[in-house]
């Protein structure tokens, strides 16, 4: 499985577009692009995921580069309850389906 | 859909007893994972059931760590002679895989808290 980098800690001010950064420079051709994130005390919670074009859904948008080695998570309207742990994570397509974590990045969004 | 429930949330043993905890799934999900989080670390992967059928386990799955799925529906992890290196979060989450539709989104449930004293 491909590794992924993220940053340590990010901060966002509320109403402000955060937006989460993740290098994945090994990925191959059948592998996709996932971000959870987990609230403190909760499992993680899946966010969106994509292969190749830029995804949107009601929690955020995800922005694939062309060449599929980075990926920006961007929440645009960022609140209080958004502050968490978010990981990115790439995984094979109707594999095992394993979640193969990092360390995430820890965003808090601040008032 | 009542989501990924797990019991007890918390457990707390001393070092050598057995402890299980319970997983039940979201119903029709045919895909369970097991996954152990640390304190300040990622989850990671302990081990996965395709309906009953176990199909992988880490290493990290030492042989006092047994995990079942009876029927496919509810799954159970059972850790025999406890250590103090147990202590974790132990996540359980559950997807459904049907060939094409297949998306693997992975809905997990808060956890049991594990503490071995």
């Amino acid at each position: 499985d491909a590794k992924t980098t993220q940053p340590t800690s990010m901060d966002c001010a509320e109403g402000r577009a955060a937006n989460l950064p993740c290098n994945h420079s090994t990925i191959s051709g059948n592998e996709y692009v996932y971000w959870y994130r987990q609230i403190h005390s909760q499992g993680p919670q899946y966010i969106i995921h994509g292969l190749k074009n830029n995804e949107t859904n009601e929690m955020a948008s995800l922005i694939i580069t062309e060449d599929r080695k980075s990926s920006t998570l961007i929440l645009p309207h960022a609140t209080l309850r958004d502050t968490a742990v978010y990981y990115c994570i790439v995984s094979i397509y109707s594999n095992t389906g394993k979640l193969i974590f990092g360390q995430g990045t820890t965003l808090q969004v601040k008032p | 859909d009542t989501g990924v429930s797990q019991n007890p949330r918390h457990k707390i043993t001393k070092r050598g007893q057995n402890v299980t905890f319970r997983c039940d799934p979201i119903s029709e999900h045919n895909r369970l994972y097991w996954y152990r989080q640390t304190l300040g670390q990622g989850p990671e992967f302990l081990t996965y059931f395709q309906n009953e059928a176990q199909l992988e386990k880490s290493r990290l799955l030492s042989d006092r760590f047994s995990a079942e799925r009876p029927k496919g529906s509810f799954s159970t992890l059972e850790i025999q002679r406890t250590e103090q290196g147990d202590s974790a979060m132990y996540l359980c989450a559950s997807s459904l895989n049907r060939e094409v539709l297949a998306k693997n989104i992975q809905y997990f449930g808060a956890g049991t808290r594990l503490s071995v004293l």
